[in-house]
């Protein structure tokens, strides 16, 4: 079945550096991808999507580019702050089915 | 716009008892999953309910029940609670069909039960 990996954490970066958290997935069809963000204490949070190939999603300065022919969903962020402190999820999805998420990547961010 | 609200947010039980938790989502939206999320295991989906018809549903045992009410708020019950049910349960919204709207859900804050 579809499934999702990520990268273990946790990642521990100081302030401003670039932030790089790899995710790759398996998926028979063309599923849309997604991370979600969740801050202590709280739900999960849509940070961002990509539903074909090649579309790049954006959002708070967090990018993500959807590349099929490498199966992937990798998460950037030029320079990180500290209050990016959070577990990230990627998760894809294809039509008519439940978002499928992978284990999660805990980020801490010093000043 | 009021987000997901979840109820209780904290929940104490022992083994054998049953619990009830209840997702009220965000106004107009009609579809509602509930997902579990452990240490051990991450997220995983339980069911989802639209229309107040289940539509999809995990890999759970039986023990674990859900249903969707006329005004689109949902509750799940877990029976004869066993230590490992102890998990965040999340609850999330959409205006559609999950699937049909590319999985743009709204989670909730989610209930913390604790099983002793």
């Amino acid at each position: 079945g579809d499934s999702v990996t990520q990268m273990e954490g946790p990642v521990t970066l100081s302030e401003e550096a670039f932030l790089t958290i790899n995710c790759t997935y398996t998926a028979t069809g063309y599923p849309s991808l997604f991370w979600y963000v969740q801050y202590p204490g709280e739900g999960l949070q849509l940070l961002l999507k990509a539903t074909k190939a090649d579309d790049k999603g954006s959002n708070k300065g967090f990018e993500a580019t959807y590349r099929k022919e490498t199966t992937s969903f990798h998460l950037e962020k030029g320079s990180v702050q500290v209050s990016d402190s959070a577990v990230y999820f990627c998760a894809l999805n294809q039509a008519g089915t439940a978002l499928i998420f992978g284990k999660g990547t805990t980020l801490s961010v010093s000043s | 716009k009021a987000g997901v609200t979840q109820t209780p947010r904290y929940l104490i039980k022992t083994r054998g008892q049953q619990v009830t938790l209840s997702c009220s989502p965000i106004s107009g939206h009609r579809s509602v999953s509930w997902y579990q999320q452990t240490p051990g295991q991450g997220l995983q989906f339980l069911f989802e309910y639209f229309s107040e018809t289940q539509r999809n549903k995990g890999n759970f045992p039986g023990r674990f029940s859900g249903r969707q009410f006329s005004n689109s708020r949902s509750e799940m019950n877990v029976s004869t609670l066993e230590l490992g049910d102890s998990a965040l349960y999340l609850c999330a919204s959409s205006f559609g069909h999950p699937g049909g709207l590319a999985g743009e859900q709204f989670f909730g804050p989610g209930t913390r039960l604790t099983v002793l």
